[in-house]
């Protein structure tokens, strides 16, 4: 009964391909966040959105794509994969009211050789 | 601007307590919270605090914030080995963005 879960776990990829990370929450949450932990913990937002609207888009390459099919759904597909995108990242929901904590899924450990 | 700061590094023995200080810059931030993050694992809420209230306690965390300085602190009583983590201050400036700061790496020795 994972609340809120990713896949892959683990991705080990070649510099210049495109990859995809799939997140899905069963809290009925209407908001969705990715996260970029780097090798130093230090966590910074990327994007968000709330009932598939995107509300907050950082600084990020535009090589790096969100999509919402659903409430309950973010994916990140990331193209022309570069050695600075090797991180671990996070997907997040909350509600929006209640307190906004977040729920955070155990995170996809991304590796580019 | 937006910032959390915290120190980094923590060391207890176990049985001790442990605190945990953060400054934070917004000033007009609602909620304030702690979050734990054991090794190969997402962030876990601990708590959080109100921004009108100036002490929250829950079992072995004690969070006490002082609005006029903007600095926040999570007391661990009786800290354990299984408390190690890294701890994360956030704050929540408004809107949908939460601030994370670089997170507080406690070591619990036996």
């Amino acid at each position: 009964d994972t609340a809120v879960s990713q896949t892959p776990k683990y991705l080990v990829t070649q510099m210049g391909n495109d990859k995809s990370i799939k997140c899905e929450q069963n809290l009925g949450h209407d908001t969705m966040y990715w996260y970029k932990q780097d090798s130093k913990k230090f966590l910074k937002i990327m994007f968000s959105y709330n009932n598939k609207e995107l509300i907050i888009n950082e600084t990020v390459p535009n090589r790096f794509s969100p999509k919402s099919p659903d409430k309950a759904h973010l994916n990140l597909h990331i193209n022309s994969l570069e050695l600075g995108d090797s991180a671990v990242y996070f997907c997040a929901s909350s509600l929006a009211g209640d307190a906004d904590t977040q729920y955070f899924g155990p995170g996809t450990r991304l590796t580019v050789l | 601007g937006e910032d959390v700061e915290q120190s980094l590094f923590l060391s207890v023995r176990e049985g001790d307590s442990s605190v945990i200080n953060c400054t934070y810059t917004d000033s007009s931030s609602t909620y304030l919270y702690w979050y734990k993050q054991e090794p190969g694992a997402g962030l876990q809420l601990l708590t959080y605090i109100f921004s009108n209230m100036d002490m929250k306690q829950d079992q072995r965390l004690t969070v006490l914030l002082n609005k006029k300085d903007k600095h926040l602190s999570l007391r661990i009583a009786d800290t354990q080995t299984g408390d190690s983590a890294i701890y994360f201050c956030a704050e929540r400036p408004g809107g949908f963005k939460t601030i994370f700061g670089a997170g507080t790496r406690l070591f619990v020795k036996a």
